[in-house]
């Protein structure tokens, strides 16, 4: 089945550390893309990425990074220095490099920060 | 800035009620409009879009949107909802040729059987 990842489904961590997001597609598609989504705000862009080994800030992108080494995949790495992490995490992916294209979503990563 | 608004956070329908969920963004250009809907435990998927041509625009599950450039809408609609209709409905805007989608706040609906 084609389609988008993101493992884990359910993450805790504790303050103070970095942890991981992965987020895997396998449709083929350049561009990917990273949202947070809370409740009452719809979803917020984190980054993204139109090619392998380029990606832009979104409009929250303070305290994550990201990387783009190879087309399938695009981990998004939460870092210490964001100030308010829990939160659930979108991945998705577009055909094309302009999103005028649907965007296709993973099933999500909730993240809690203890 | 390009923000949307949607004007309903949470709306409850008894089964064969119609819908309509309000939608109007900010952007004097050209842009791209979508409705994606999340039912429970599923992805996040598309419902419909627009592009160009007609402004009234089908999608799947009986649901139709309807641009209304003049007042920058792009309202949901459904004549008759189902229990199954129960998710979250997000209104979403990009510029013509940009690449940055934005999102509403999104819309709650629970369809009473």
């Amino acid at each position: 089945d084609g389609g988008i990842t993101q493992s884990p489904k359910y993450l805790f961590r504790k303050e103070g550390q970095n942890v991981t997001l992965s987020c895997e597609q396998n449709l083929n598609h350049d561009a990917m893309y990273w949202y947070r989504q809370d409740p009452g705000q719809g979803l917020r862009l984190i980054y993204y990425s139109q090619i392998v080994n380029d990606f832009q800030k979104g409009d929250i992108a303070e305290g994550y990074s990201v990387s783009r080494e190879k087309k399938e995949s695009f981990p998004l790495t939460v870092t210490s220095a964001q100030k308010n992490p829990t939160a659930f995490y979108l991945c998705a992916s577009s055909i094309q490099t302009s999103p005028v294209n649907e965007q296709f979503f993973g099933p999500g990563t909730r993240l809690t920060v203890l | 800035a390009q923000s949307v608004s949607q004007h309903n956070h949470h709306v409850i329908l008894s089964e064969a009620a119609s819908l309509e969920l309000g939608c109007n963004y900010s952007y004097g250009g050209t842009v791209n409009l979508f409705w994606y809907v999340q039912y429970p435990g599923q992805h996040l998927q598309l419902l419909l879009k627009y592009f160009s041509g007609d402004p009234l625009v089908k999608g799947i599950k009986g649901f139709e949107a309807e641009f209304i450039k003049s007042k920058f809408s792009f309202n949901l609609r459904k004549p008759s909802v189902q229990w199954s209709d129960t998710a979250e409905y997000f209104c979403a805007v990009i510029d013509t040729g940009g690449f940055k989608t934005i999102f509403g706040a999104g819309t709650r609906l629970f369809v009473k059987a």
